[in-house]
């Protein structure tokens, strides 16, 4: 079963601050997933990749396959990113059609 | 609506009862999941379905937990004579297809407190 580790567990940043959260996992994937929960559980997926870099808006998410570790940036960070982020990976490797492998996630606060 | 939905948003129950969580994925959608997440964990995979098939059920995490989606769309996640350590957000998401590589949409979950 593919393990997956983030860091930093929790941080906090004053607004405007570049942030990065990053990933790694134990077996090999053709796709990473980036949540974003909100406090109440609502759970947001944010990016799906499977190479190279992905961009929406302020944020941004890169994957190295081969190093498996992935990162999630956000730019110019404002207080309503206060979120946990969460990576997961597909839990036995590749494609991920049964079921997610997920890290403990990243309590992100971002103060005015 | 459009999402998934997830009911009931929040259950108290006494230590021993049964309760049951329900899950209406989005329409069409070929695969279900179900995940436990405990007080500032990430989720745990618990089993998952693609139409009516139960094709791993290896998380649950003991023989009070049962999982089923007897038409293929609507799950339901019953937890019999519960527990204490039962207390957590159960999360219900849906994909597409069976394929790999597809995003999973996740409900709001339902937040069990076990008394």
């Amino acid at each position: 079963k593919n393990e997956v580790e983030q860091s930093p567990q929790n941080l906090t940043a004053q607004e405007g601050e570049f942030i990065t959260i990053n990933c790694s996992y134990s077996v090999g994937i053709s796709a990473l997933h980036w949540l974003q929960q909100h406090p109440g559980g609502g759970i947001v997926s944010l990016f799906m990749l499977s190479s190279g870099k992905k961009k929406h808006g302020r944020l941004i998410a890169t994957i190295n396959i081969q190093e498996k570790h992935s990162s999630l940036h956000i730019t110019a960070s404002h207080p309503r990113d206060s979120a946990v982020y969460i990576c997961a990976a597909p839990s036995r490797g590749g494609g991920g059609a049964d079921g997610l492998t997920f890290g403990k996630g990243t309590h992100l606060i971002i103060q005015p | 609506g459009a999402g998934v939905s997830q009911s009931p948003r929040y259950k108290v129950a006494k230590r021993g009862q049964d309760v049951a969580l329900r899950c209406d994925p989005i329409s069409g959608h070929v695969s279900l999941f179900w995940y436990q997440q405990a007080l500032g964990q990430g989720p745990e995979f618990l089993t998952y379905f693609q139409n009516e098939a139960q094709l791993d059920k290896s998380g649950l995490p003991s023989d009070r937990f049962f999982a089923e989606r007897p038409e293929g769309s609507v799950s339901t996640l019953k937890i019999q004579r519960t527990q204490q350590e039962d207390s957590a957000v159960y999360l219900c998401a849906s994909s597409r297809s069976g394929l790999p590589n597809q995003p999973q949409h996740f409900g709001d979950g339902t937040r069990l407190s076990i008394l």
